[in-house]
């Protein structure tokens, strides 16, 4: 259980374009879905907090004009990254958050890596 | 939020031998997660240790958590190849997770 899907995998698109991420919790309702940026060689950068029903906070340095978050459902957050350029190019990981008890677990899914030309 | 500091940032075994890698936090945690991630993959949630136990087991795998010294570490015994990647700790104080460097294992077979 607690499955966390994107779509898609991979894209290559052009510079100035823009493109659309989603990220599903396929067996549980996340009440929270995270995302993160990676570049090679590096850790993973938290980008912003989605909440359904809400706007995402986003972290110190993340525009979010340029990168923008909707969170529709308990179980899809999507991230666009508007006029795409190639310093976007980056490895991009989901995650939602399972509430269990009184803990919190986050399960990731399994990235979506952008190549903007 | 706070991330965690893994040491060594590398560590590379022969198959067969145990792996230790060693996790150091700041401030207290609810609870503190491992994670692995496959050179270009997601992350795969291995272990999560609650504030009031000192070691947990699943598998090959062996955590101890130390909350006054504020530390953790994760034991991988008799290591394989498939065991290379990178290893994350995480603690935990609720909200969002916030990564370290990790730390790299390459386990040759």
């Amino acid at each position: 259980g607690a499955v966390v899907s994107q779509h898609p995998s991979w894209v290559i698109c052009k510079s100035g374009t823009s493109v659309k991420i989603e990220c599903r919790s396929l067996d549980f309702q996340a009440t929270t879905m995270f995302w993160y940026r990676q570049f090679p060689k590096q850790s993973l950068m938290l980008m912003a907090t989605s909440n359904e029903g809400s706007k995402a906070t986003y972290e110190q340095g993340v525009e979010k004009d340029k990168f923008l978050i909707n969170h529709a459902s308990l179980t899809l957050s999507t991230l666009t990254v508007t006029s795409a350029h190639p310093e976007d190019s980056s490895f991009y990981i989901c995650s939602g958050t399972l509430q269990l008890g009184s803990y919190e677990t986050q399960y990731f899914g399994p990235g979506t890596r952008l190549l903007v030309l | 939020s706070q991330q965690g500091e893994e040491d060594p940032q590398a560590l590379s075994i022969q198959e067969g031998e145990n792996a230790t890698m060693n996790c150091s936090y700041k401030t207290s945690i609810n609870n503190l997660q491992w994670y692995r991630q496959n050179s270009g993959r997601g992350l795969v949630h291995l272990i999560l240790i609650r504030s009031n136990e000192r070691e947990k087991h699943s598998g090959r795998l062996r955590v101890t958590l130390d909350t006054s010294k504020k530390s953790s570490s994760l034991l991988i015994t008799a290591s394989r190849a498939a065991d290379t990647a990178s290893y994350f700790c995480v603690p935990n104080q609720g909200g969002k997770l916030i990564f370290g460097q990790g730390t790299e294992l390459s386990v040759k077979p």
